[in-house]
């Protein structure tokens, strides 16, 4: 039973377009929300990160929308790149986040 | 900076062998954990530690062994390997203070014929 449900599993973009990654959990005990982003070969990264007491949280062209009553949040990029073509994981975890738990994933890729 | 060191990159196993997948990492993060990836399934927790003596278990500890002797090092043990162990393992260390961000080595894959 997954904690954190993430849709879609694939997304296409064009370059230029908004990428929307969604996101929804159970546990109304977590209390940290990151995203992470990964490229092939490569380990994940964090990209961007909120806390439930704020609804959004912009860094650059990448944008999280969090709803704490529906209990979902979503990663918005603006403006998307072909080098934004990667992996990206929804997470969370509580009290401090020493168990982390993450999303099915997101492959998106940007068409040029 | 190495960062988050995993060895070793690629290794094949025939079913019921043992081995050690290793992690170091150089940042002198108090917290390591060791996360599985597979398609459609994202990354789910293994076993984790909060500090050199200290682990426990994540979400599919099963057929793993972790110790932690240093807070450098985080071995992952497979005792008896199994087709279902195909995977790619991660190692993922970070910070003690709240909400610090995960880093996460390059991954070991793992093919269990």
């Amino acid at each position: 039973q997954q904690q954190v449900k993430q849709s879609p599993q694939s997304l296409i973009v064009q370059k230029g377009g908004i990428s929307i990654i969604n996101c929804a959990y159970e546990n109304t005990a977590f209390d940290y929300f990151p995203w992470y982003q990964q490229f092939p070969g490569k380990g994940p990264a964090l990209l961007i990160a909120i806390r439930p007491d704020v609804s959004e949280k912009k860094e650059g062209r990448f944008t999280i929308s969090f709803n704490k009553s529906a209990k979902q949040f979503s990663l918005h990029i603006m403006d998307s790149q072909p080098g934004d073509s990667a992996t990206y994981f929804c997470a969370a975890s509580r009290g401090g986040g020493f168990k982390t738990i993450f999303g099915a994933g997101t492959r998106l890729f940007v068409k040029a | 900076n190495a960062g988050v060191t995993q060895t070793p990159k690629f290794q094949v196993l025939k079913t019921g062998q043992s081995m050690t997948l290793q992690c170091a990492q150089d940042m002198n993060h108090e917290y390591m954990s060791w996360y599985r990836q597979d398609p459609g399934m994202g990354l789910r927790l293994i076993h984790y530690s909060v500090g050199a003596g200290i682990t426990d278990q994540g979400e599919v500890p099963n057929g793993y062994n972790v110790s932690r002797s240093t807070t450098e090092d985080f071995p992952l043990r497979l005792l008896s390997a199994a087709p279902s162990q195909t995977s790619v393992y991660f190692c993922a260390s970070r910070a003690g203070t709240v909400n610090s961000p995960l880093h996460f080595g390059n991954g070991t894959r793992l093919t269990v014929t």
